[in-house]
């Protein structure tokens, strides 16, 4: 079993849609949990961190359910801005290195 | 503002030559990561260092792979000989074991092309 598991799409879907991607880890241990957003091309970066209690900024909420080992992500009335490959990422302790599932494609469309 | 730099950007070489990567991360970080991403594979640990120290470098093929900190603002990877299933892209990333957050900053990759 893969250490982080997400559906790779790609999710086509149109401005102004909401979409939601989900991903499942194997570490139980494990402490930490980001969303990562890579543009093509380019390095990945910080979109959010992902708390137990849920977390939101602007139009992205994050969840997290430790019992079941999974976390998501929802995005909101969708911009053409948002198309990327969105990076489900866990951690350790502070300073180990990130655990990255493959990715998930989003593209937007007007 | 500040980021991780790597060089060079783009490397095509021949198989069996050396190949040196260079990462200066960010002032004041202490945690420095090298990441390789395939389409593959996706992004894969190579190895890290806490404090210029190597703590995991499992990653790695260790006969062909060598990872250094020669101060606190310099890293590199060496590949040495490269073949064609090293092209990738490779990230360097830091952080600071200190921050509340625990995010990483990755530098804009070394795409490597093994011909």
């Amino acid at each position: 079993r893969k250490e982080v598991e997400q559906d790779p799409g790609p999710f086509n879907v149109p401005e102004g849609a909401t979409v939601a991607f989900n991903c499942t880890y194997s570490n139980s241990a494990s402490q930490s949990f980001f969303w990562y957003r890579q543009d093509c091309r380019k390095e990945p970066k910080l979109l959010m961190s992902v708390y137990s209690s849920g977390n939101e900024d602007g139009r992205f909420t994050a969840q997290l359910n430790r019992a079941s080992q999974y976390i998501s992500l929802l995005i909101r009335d969708s911009k053409l801005s948002d198309s990327a490959t969105y990076l489900c990422v866990v951690n350790g302790q502070a300073g180990t290195a990130l655990i990255f599932g493959k990715g998930t494609t989003l593209s937007v469309s007007s | 503002d500040a980021r991780v730099t790597q060089t060079p950007r783009d490397k095509v070489t021949e198989m069996g030559q050396e190949v040196t990567m260079r990462c200066q991360p960010i002032l004041g970080h202490n945690t420095v990561f090298w990441y390789r991403q395939t389409m593959m594979q996706g992004l894969e640990l190579l190895a890290y260092f806490r404090n210029r120290a190597p703590l995991d470098d499992s990653g790695m093929p260790k006969d062909r792979f060598s990872a250094e900190m020669p101060d606190a603002t310099l890293a590199t990877l060496k590949i040495q000989p490269s073949e064609p299933r090293d092209s990738a892209v490779y990230f360097c990333a830091s952080g600071a074991t200190s921050a509340s957050r625990n995010e990483q900053f990755f530098g804009p990759g070394t795409r490597l092309t093994v011909l």
